[in-house]
C-alpha cells in the first residue's frame, strides 16, 4: 500500500528565514499532491495543490514543488513570520480509493522564533 | 456560509455507551468523510461518502457507522464506545467538480473512560 512521510516531526527555525518541509511517498504515483495547515485546537485548512504536471506552484510566500521522479515535495515559507507557527501536513490521493479520499503524512510541526 | 460545522465539541462517555457526532455543510458539496487524529498517527480516514445515499469504508471503520440521507448531513454513530475510541474527530467535505481539496470542521474531542 502507499506510504507518506514528513521527514521532521518538529522544525525550528529564525524569524525571516525559509523553512523548507518535505512530504515524500512510495509505492505509486498520485496525480495530485496537496498541503494543509493545522492549529492547535482546529482543524486542517487547505494551503496549496500541485499536479504530478506541474514542478512548482506558490502563493504569497508559499512555494511547493513536486518531484515525481524522487517522489517528493518540498513546501517553503520564505520570509517566515512567528505566525506561520503551526502543524503542516501533506496529502495525497488514496490510489484505488474513491476520487477525494486522502491519505495524510502525520505533518511537521513548526515553530518560527522571534 | 457557515462551511463544516460539527457538535458536538467535547464529550466524554463511558464505556459500552453509544452517541452520534453531528456534521453538516453549507457549501453543496458532493463528497464528505469523517477522520480521526491521534498523536503520532495523524489523520485516519474512518468512513466517506461521495453523495446523498452512499456511504463507504476507510482505513479504520470498526466501531462506527454512518449515514448520508442529504447532501448536507453526515452523522458518525459509536455503537458501543471504547477506550480505543478517544480522540478527535474531524469531518471534512470536498467538491468532486474542484480538485478535491478538503474544507474541515473544527473538530470533536471525545474522551471514553
Amino acid at each position: 500500500s502507499q506510504k507518506i512521510e514528513q521527514n521532521s516531526e518538529a522544525l525550528n527555525i529564525q524569524e525571516g528565514k525559509t523553512a523548507t518541509l518535505t512530504c515524500n511517498y512510495t509505492n505509486y504515483s498520485p496525480a495530485y499532491l496537496q498541503w494543509y495547515r493545522q492549529d492547535p485546537g482546529r482543524g486542517p485548512v487547505f494551503l496549496l495543490l500541485i499536479r504530478e504536471n506541474e514542478k512548482e506552484k506558490r502563493k504569497e510566500r508559499l512555494k511547493v514543488t513536486f518531484d515525481t521522479t524522487l517522489k517528493q515535495s518540498l513546501f517553503h515559507i520564505t520570509a517566515s513570520q512567528p505566525a506561520d507557527s503551526a502543524t503542516y501536513l501533506c496529502a495525497l490521493e488514496n490510489y484505488g480509493g474513491s476520487q477525494g479520499n486522502l491519505i495524510f503524512g502525520k505533518g511537521t510541526k513548526l515553530s518560527v522564533k522571534p | 456560509n457557515a462551511g463544516v460545522t460539527q457538535t458536538p465539541k467535547f464529550q466524554v462517555l463511558k464505556t459500552g455507551q453509544s452517541m452520534t457526532l453531528q456534521c453538516a455543510q453549507d457549501m453543496n458539496h458532493e463528497y464528505m468523510s469523517w477522520y480521526r487524529q491521534d498523536p503520532g498517527m495523524g489523520l485516519r480516514l474512518i468512513h466517506y461518502s461521495v453523495g446523498a445515499g452512499i456511504t463507504d469504508q476507510g482505513e479504520v471503520p470498526n466501531g462506527y457507522n454512518v449515514s448520508r440521507s442529504t447532501t448536507e448531513d453526515f452523522p458518525l454513530r459509536l455503537l458501543s464506545a471504547a477506550p480505543s475510541q478517544t480522540s478527535v474527530y474531524f469531518c471534512a467535505s470536498s467538491s468532486r467538480t474542484g480538485h478535491y481539496e478538503q474544507y474541515f470542521g473544527p473538530g470533536t474531542r471525545l474522551t471514553v473512560t
